[in-house]
């Protein structure tokens, strides 16, 4: 059974500061995305990562993914206070299932 | 336009009720989603259809029953309601059964008191 682990669950950070959420699974995936959800809200699709060294940039965020280590990183540049929200990655299982992380709360002081 | 839009948006109600839960989709995808979100934000996948029919059916109380009327529509019927049924149940879609990125409806907020 795939089981995707996030770390840290929670992350506070002043603005202007870089930091790194990893997202790490236990069985062999080639697709991994990451979505943001608002207090509240649904889910924001980010990112979709399909191969090995795939790297995509938005912003302030980049996401990149290692297949052969079984690790995303989502790393944020110089934070902004509009970027608190959680963050969730989710590993393909087989053909059809989405497995997701347990989302990483971020907060971003002033 | 609302790609994916469920209703209601809240629901209260006492337990051993029986409730449910609509959800459509205009962005002419071939596969929809439920997903339950509980309070500690863990996201887990209820069930998938794929052009009406089923295709996921994780390990889910059979007092929950999807039903896929057509393409664009995928309804949550909810029997004898407990206090552990309290989440917020998420629709989604995609073009292809996982492939493709999933669209998330705005939730539907269930509390069962």
């Amino acid at each position: 059974e795939l089981k995707v682990e996030q770390n840290p669950l929670f992350l506070s950070m002043q603005e202007g500061k870089n930091y790194t959420i990893y997202c790490n699974y236990s069985t062999t995936s080639d697709r991994l995305y990451w979505y943001r959800q608002d207090p509240g809200k649904s889910l924001e699709s980010l990112f979709v990562l399909l191969s090995n060294g795939a790297v995509k940039q938005e912003g302030r965020l980049m996401a990149s993914l290692d297949t052969k280590a079984r690790l995303s990183t989502l790393h944020i540049t110089a934070a902004v206070h509009d970027l608190s929200a959680t963050y969730f990655c989710a590993v393909l299982q087989g053909a059809q299932k989405l497995v997701f992380g347990q989302g990483t709360r971020l907060t971003i002081n002033p | 336009d609302t790609a994916v839009s469920q209703t209601p948006k809240y629901l209260v109600t006492q337990m051993g009720n029986d409730k449910s839960i609509k959800c459509e989709q205009n962005l002419g995808h071939d596969t929809m989603y439920w997903y339950k979100q509980d309070s500690k934000k863990f996201l887990k996948i209820m069930f998938s259809y794929n052009n009406k029919e089923l295709i996921i059916n994780e390990t889910v109380p059979n007092r929950f029953s999807p039903k896929s009327p057509d393409k664009a529509h995928l309804n949550l019927h909810i029997n004898s309601l407990e206090l552990g049924d309290s989440a917020v149940y998420f629709c989604a879609s995609s073009q292809e059964p996982g492939e493709e990125t999933q669209y998330f409806g705005p939730g539907t907020r269930l509390l069962v008191l």
